[in-house]
């Protein structure tokens, strides 16, 4: 069965630092790996995706992951923080024989102080 | 384009009540699913619909809650009878053909008291 591990349940950094939130999975079979992004009382916001190519991904707001299989870890992040940045952020994992169902891990809540 | 719609937003009822949550997916996206968030969790799928046929139904409480997509486009989440353990944020999303992408509507926040 798959599954998604997010390290850190809660990670707080200064604005301007460096943004860097872990996920980590288990897949018999190559995965398609996503990120997303909660802020209070909203849905959820696809940041970036992993399917096939290449490996380093960017995403929408200046952030980025890379797919690493020896490692099977798909860890976002982000050169510079900004305080828009707080929110829930979600790692999720699907196969192509799965009809798109996403597993999801238990979330990150990023802080941002000023 | 418009984006996926749910209602109500926010939903208070006591245990044993029931209660429905509505759904409109991305207009000409044939893959609906509902999603259970549990405070403190990641979001769990409850069923997913390719039109209006179930694909995965699997993790459902099929005793309590019950799903339909009749005409292949809006969708209903029942739940009947409601449990203290039901309080959650209720999900929807939906996604186009050949594509793993989901767009999340803003969810049903529900209080089982």
């Amino acid at each position: 069965a798959q599954s998604v591990t997010q390290l850190g349940s809660h990670v707080s950094v200064s604005e301007g630092a460096l943004v860097l939130l872990r996920c980590n999975y288990s897949s018999s079979v190559p995965p398609y790996l996503f990120w997303y992004v909660q802020y209070p009382n909203q849905g959820l916001q696809l940041l970036l995706k992993y399917t096939t190519g290449a490996t380093l991904v960017k995403g929408i707001n200046g952030f980025e992951a890379e797919f690493k299989k020896s490692e099977t870890s798909f860890h976002l992040t982000k050169p510079s923080a900004h305080m828009s940045d707080a929110a829930e952020y979600f790692c999720a994992v699907t196969r192509g024989n799965q009809g798109g169902k996403l597993i999801f891990g238990q979330g990150t809540e990023l802080s941002v102080k000023p | 384009e418009a984006g996926v719609a749910q209602s109500p937003r926010y939903k208070i009822i006591e245990k044993r009540q029931s209660v429905a949550f509505w759904c409109n997916p991305i207009s000409g996206h044939a893959t609906l699913y509902w999603y259970q968030q549990i405070l403190g969790q990641g979001p769990k799928l409850l069923i997913q619909f390719q039109n209006n046929g179930v694909v995965d139904d699997s993790q459902l409480p099929k005793d309590r809650f019950s799903a339909e997509r009749l005409k292949g486009v809006d969708s209903t989440l029942k739940i009947q009878p409601a449990k203290l353990e039901d309080s959650a944020v209720y999900l929807c999303a939906s996604s186009g053909e050949l594509t793993y992408e989901q767009y999340f509507g803003p969810g049903t926040r529900l209080t089982v008291t």
